[in-house]
């Protein structure tokens, strides 16, 4: 069974801080998805990363996939409220579409 | 809006009820799944549709009865549940399995045990 351990489980920034959430496994997958979801909706996904050494942007977030293709990372810039969510990573299999979701992550934004 | 509907959105029932819910997509994917979340935890996988024939069972307890009609539609068939089944059921589905496509999920049906 392929692991995935997040960090932190919870965090709570001020307005205009930056954070980093990270997603680390022994295993190595063919990609590493992002995902955020808020109360009463859906994992809704961010970004996929499939390249060792990967990094994608999208606005103030920055996702890199490290050179093994065992781990990940979430950067958030100049946090804001609308950030504030339930951030989950997930791998996917060599074997297929299979995804190992991590613990989540729950980032609260304070104004 | 998600392109994934699943209703009802909340459902309400006692342990000797028989229910359904329900997922529908309309992109022409043809891998559906169905998610056990409970609070505060990640999404766990229950079931794995491909090409209308279900594919992967994670060792589900069997009342919970999954059925996928067509192409489109994907249920999930309930009958004698306990408290502890009381979770956010998700659905999703991706174009296929067996690549890095991403999964797309719907809002979930939140299911309370009495």
């Amino acid at each position: 069974t392929q692991l995935l351990e997040q960090s932190p489980q919870f965090l709570s920034i001020q307005e205009g801080e930056n954070l980093t959430v990270y997603c680390n496994s022994s295993s190595v997958f063919s990609s590493l998805q992002w995902y955020r979801q808020e109360p009463g909706e859906g994992p809704v996904l961010l970004v996929t990363v499939v390249t060792g050494g990967e990094v994608k942007k999208l606005k103030r977030l920055t996702f890199q996939f490290g050179d093994a293709r065992k781990d990940s990372s979430l950067h958030i810039t100049a946090a804001q409220p609308g950030d504030t969510g339930l951030y989950l990573c997930a791998g996917v299999s060599n074997a297929g579409n299979m995804l190992t979701f991590g613990g989540g992550t729950r980032l609260m934004v304070k104004p | 809006d998600t392109e994934v509907t699943q209703t009802p959105k909340h459902l309400v029932m006692g342990m000797t009820n028989k229910k359904s819910l329900k997922c529908e997509q309309h992109m022409g994917h043809r891998a559906m799944y169905w998610y056990k979340q409970k609070a505060k935890k990640p999404p766990e996988l229950m079931f794995v549709y491909s090409y209308e024939k279900l594919s992967i069972n994670e060792s589900v307890p069997s009342r919970f009865s999954p059925e996928c009609p067509n192409s489109s539609l994907l249920n999930l068939h309930l009958h004698a549940l306990q408290p502890e089944d009381s979770a956010l059921y998700l659905c999703a589905s991706s174009q296929e399995t067996g690549s890095n496509q991403p999964q797309h999920f719907g809002d979930g049906t939140r299911l309370s045990i009495l």
